[in-house]
């Protein structure tokens, strides 16, 4: 049971590239989110897609888009890495909205030089 | 805005010891609060959910309880192990959406 996973685990790109992380679950789950983890500044919501077909802005969205492709799927795009992009980043499902627990991928340890 | 704190940042206690961390939070509209382990380079583990109707839940040797009228929540940790060593999360969820806000976490070292 392989729950939320997350490619690539570490990526390394010079300022100006695009990249996109992607994610997908396995638990037949309607909403995803993405999330960045700064040292000291705790998770921030990017994105997230509460069910299939609708994606909405979340805390720090600036810099980035998405895709929710398919149910299983959620992607992430930097279009122009910056350095202030250096972060982890990590995929989260859940069942629905109204509070329900959020599941967690391992994370994608980006750095942008 | 929802604003999560958590103190201490760090604590060290030796094995066996009970223990609890603490999360506080600004805004007590909230639809629940829920406590997550991080292990070093690993993602965020689900531990215990509170529903905002509910008081406390319980998990084995954790025990969470919530009180928003005061704009807290505990997490108890009973005998710990050296296997407890972990960053612990609170996050609360206040919306419909189901995005939560996520306070800084407490690094826990539990010592032999």
């Amino acid at each position: 049971n392989a729950g939320v996973t997350q490619t690539p685990k570490f990526q390394v790109l010079k300022t100006g590239q695009s990249m996109t992380l992607q994610c997908a679950q396995d638990m037949n789950h309607n909403s995803m989110y993405w999330y960045r983890q700064d040292p000291g500044m705790g998770l921030r919501l990017i994105y997230y897609s509460a069910s299939e077909g609708t994606t909405d802005k979340g805390e720090v969205p600036n810099g980035y888009n998405v895709s929710r492709l398919n149910k299983r799927e959620f992607s992430l795009r930097l279009e122009s890495a910056a350095p202030s992009q250096t972060s982890v980043y990590f995929c989260a499902s859940s069942e629905g909205t109204g509070g329900r627990p959020q599941h967690f991928g391992d994370g994608t340890r980006l750095s942008i030089l | 805005k929802q604003e999560v704190t958590q103190i201490p940042a760090a604590l060290s206690v030796p094995e066996g010891e009970n223990l609890v961390l603490n999360c506080s939070f600004t805004d007590s509209a909230i639809y629940n609060l829920q406590w997550f382990r991080q292990d070093p380079g690993k993602g965020l583990t689900s531990l215990l959910l509170i529903q905002s109707s509910q008081r406390e839940q319980t998990s084995g040797r954790l025990n969470a309880s919530l009180d928003k009228s005061s704009g807290r929540s505990t997490l108890y940790i009973a005998a710990s192990q050296p296997g407890d060593s972990a960053t612990y999360l609170c996050a609360l969820n206040t919306g419909t959406a189901s995005k939560l806000t996520f306070g800084t976490g407490t690094r826990l070292q539990v010592t032999l």
